[in-house]
């Protein structure tokens, strides 16, 4: 069983096209997180949430709306895709704080 | 702002060594700290989780210890094998959000 799972795996979209990834995680967690890997390979925190409530929303552009419509999913839309929208999305969930967090698998997202 | 830094930014060393990676951090108001591996195109395989009150924890070849006073935390790896390669990470957890390091680039050689 996988603790937390995105979808899709592989995402080729052209500029100007709006896009979804999900997310779910199935170890009962609090808090889920989306995280930006840039081309170097730098881990950044995009959002997190508690409980479905938005905590933190780290200075990410209007074109991408999280959504939680319940504990165990967090979905990522992004609008009017731009070139440097272009980066591998990482889902994540933890409990509220101090134990560990799970990643998932990632989701490539290239933008043409 | 907590800022993450990990030493050496790259590593290439022949199997069998063991090795000790670096990772520091700013602030030192911590929940804890974790080691992640990371294999080319791959996502995040946690390695070990050491807790605020905590000093250091063990996984097999894998030894990390925490230092929150002096900000510091170094993963050991002992007698390093092939498999071993690839990016290591470690993340700092603070309110709501993990901040990780910049990562080191690890390869073993046969």
């Amino acid at each position: 069983d996988t603790a937390v799972s995105q979808t899709p795996k592989y995402l080729v979209t052209q500029m100007g096209n709006d896009k979804s990834i999900k997310c779910e995680q199935n170890l009962g967690h609090d808090t889920m997180y989306w995280y930006k890997q840039d081309s170097k390979k730098f881990l950044k925190i995009m959002f997190s949430y508690n409980n479905k409530e938005l905590i933190i929303n780290e200075t990410v552009p209007n074109r991408f709306s999280p959504k939680s419509p319940d504990k165990a999913h967090l979905n990522l839309h992004i609008n009017s895709l731009e070139l440097g929208d272009s980066a591998v999305y990482f889902c994540a969930s933890s409990q509220e704080v101090g134990p560990e967090a799970f990643f998932g698998q990632g989701t490539r997202l290239t933008v043409v | 702002k907590q800022e993450v830094t990990q030493i050496p930014a790259a590593l290439s060393v022949p199997e069998g060594e063991n090795l000790v990676l670096n990772c520091s951090f700013t602030d030192s108001a911590i929940y804890n700290l974790q080691w992640f591996r990371q294999d080319p195109g791959k996502g995040l395989t946690s390695l070990l989780l050491i807790q605020s009150s905590q000093r250091e924890q063990t996984s097999g070849r894998l030894n990390a210890s925490l230092d929150k006073s002096s900000g510091r935390s170094t993963l050991y790896i002992a007698a390093s094998q092939p498999g071993d390669s690839a990016t290591y990470l470690c993340a700092v957890e603070g309110t709501y959000k993990y901040i990780f390091g910049t990562g080191t680039r690890l390869k073993v050689l046969a």
